[in-house]
């Protein structure tokens, strides 16, 4: 299976710091996306790197993608208690020409005030 | 004005019965998708159609029939629950169509499905 794995399943830190989620993946892939999903509700795109880039930013966020250690982790910069909420990646599968999105187990991202 | 949207957002029900959960997206987009989160926020999909017509049937029980009338709706409807049924039902939505692979996935909110 592609499922990626996420490291760590849970973290806490207090406001203020910075935050780095880990995902590792199995088979290659064509993008690799984060997600965060807040408690009772759905995912939220976040970002979304593709197999030739290896560094992209967006505000607070980081990502870096390692391909030929088929990882990614994700670094909240600053963080707020407002980005507490479940962090996923999820990989691209190609099943021929449809867009298969392979989701992570998942991070459990809880910021202290 | 919400993208997408998902009714109901909570269902209890018993065994045996059979219940529908209905998804709409007003973006445009051109495939949807039902994914099912566990109670350990495992995320699998089920189904994916694009522009009505089915393209993923992940390994789900026939009980699970999913239909799309037209590319902004795509309905769920569940035959004979079971308890194992139980779990958050996702609605999403990309603009994709076959060959462009980059696209994210816009969620409703989910429905939650006890069945007692």
């Amino acid at each position: 299976s592609q499922q990626g794995e996420e490291d760590p399943q849970a973290l806490s830190i207090q406001e203020g710091e910075n935050a780095t989620m880990n995902c590792s993946y199995k088979t290659s892939i064509n993008n690799l996306q984060w997600y965060r999903q807040n408690s009772g509700r759905g995912l939220v795109h976040l970002i979304l790197i593709r197999s030739n880039e290896r560094e992209k930013h967006s505000g607070r966020l980081r990502v870096t993608l390692d391909t030929s250690k088929k990882s990614s982790s994700l670094l909240i910069t600053a963080s707020r208690a407002a980005d507490t909420a479940s962090y996923f990646c999820a990989t691209v599968n190609y099943g021929g020409a449809t867009n298969k999105l392979i989701f992570g187990t998942g991070t459990l991202l809880a910021v202290q005030p | 004005d919400t993208a997408v949207s998902q009714t109901p957002k909570y269902l209890v029900t018993q065994m045996g019965n059979d219940k529908s959960i209905k998804c709409e997206q007003n973006l445009g987009h051109d495939t949807m998708y039902w994914y099912k989160q566990d109670s350990k926020k495992f995320l699998k999909i089920m189904f994916s159609y694009n522009n009505k017509e089915l393209i993923i049937n992940e390994t789900v029980p026939n009980r699970f029939s999913p239909k799309s009338p037209d590319k902004a709706h795509l309905n769920l409807h569940i035959n004979s629950l079971e308890l194992g049924d139980s779990a958050v039902y996702f609605c999403a939505s990309s603009p994709t169509s076959p060959g462009q692979r980059n696209s994210p996935l816009h969620f409703g909110n989910g429905t939650r499905l006890t069945v007692t």
